[in-house]
């Protein structure tokens, strides 16, 4: 089974600071997503990426930015945390030739 | 998304008991996933049917897929406990490499 790995799990921030979440996969998946779920909304796509290098925008990109740096890690950006971004974060990652998506644990982000 | 929507919010049943979550969704696609969520977990693929599949079968689910209608449903039958869960559809489209969810439901199998 394919293993996504979020950190931090729990994250308190401050109006205004920068946040950074944290994606790792070693399963050698080329796609990796960055997913909010909030009460009502279900899963809403923030980032996504095809691979090293390259990060696209999904239908709430406002606010946030990505970064891929490898194909092993995925990294969600806050730079001006607000309120309206608490939330729990699941990353996940899709192997080649499929869609099924892995998702991590989820980081539950609390911004006060 | 408005792409793919759960047509309740909430289902409650008995232990043993069968249940049905449907799902419309609003565009023409490549496939549909059901996926299902445990407290504090990440959600996790169920089933995947295609758009040139009916129906497709996982142990005790069963998701069928209505291409005309634009419709899905994922059947689960003599429900356990551990099935509680919330139950998620997500749609594919061509030329994206992207899944879109419905808001959910929430299924709670009682003893």
């Amino acid at each position: 089974e394919a293993a996504v790995t979020q950190s931090p799990r729990n994250k308190v921030a401050v109006t205004g600071g920068k946040v950074t979440l944290s994606c790792n996969q070693t399963n050698n998946h080329n796609n990796m997503y960055w997913y909010r779920q909030d009460t009502g909304h279900g899963l809403r796509l923030i980032h996504y990426s095809y691979g090293a290098g390259s990060t696209e925008k999904g239908d709430i990109p406002d606010g946030y930015k990505a970064s891929r740096p490898s194909q092993e890690n995925f990294s969600l950006i806050l730079e001006l945390a607000t309120p309206s971004q608490t939330s729990v974060y699941f990353c996940a990652s899709v192997p080649g030739g499929e869609n099924t998506l892995y998702f991590g644990a989820g980081t539950r982000l609390s911004v006060l | 998304s408005q792409l793919a929507e759960e047509n309740s919010w909430a289902l409650s049943v008995h232990e043993g008991e069968s249940v049905t979550v449907n799902c419309s969704y609003k565009t023409s696609i490549t496939a549909l996933q059901w996926y299902r969520q445990k407290s504090g977990k990440g959600p996790a693929q169920l089933i995947l049917i295609r758009s040139n599949e009916r129906e497709k079968r996982n142990g005790r689910l069963r998701a069928t897929l209505d291409t005309s209608s634009q419709s899905s449903s994922l059947s689960i039958t003599a429900t356990r406990c551990e099935d509680t869960a919330v139950y998620f559809c997500a749609t594919e489209m061509s030329n994206y490499n992207v899944l879109y969810f419905g808001s959910g439901t929430k299924l709670t199998v009682e003893p």
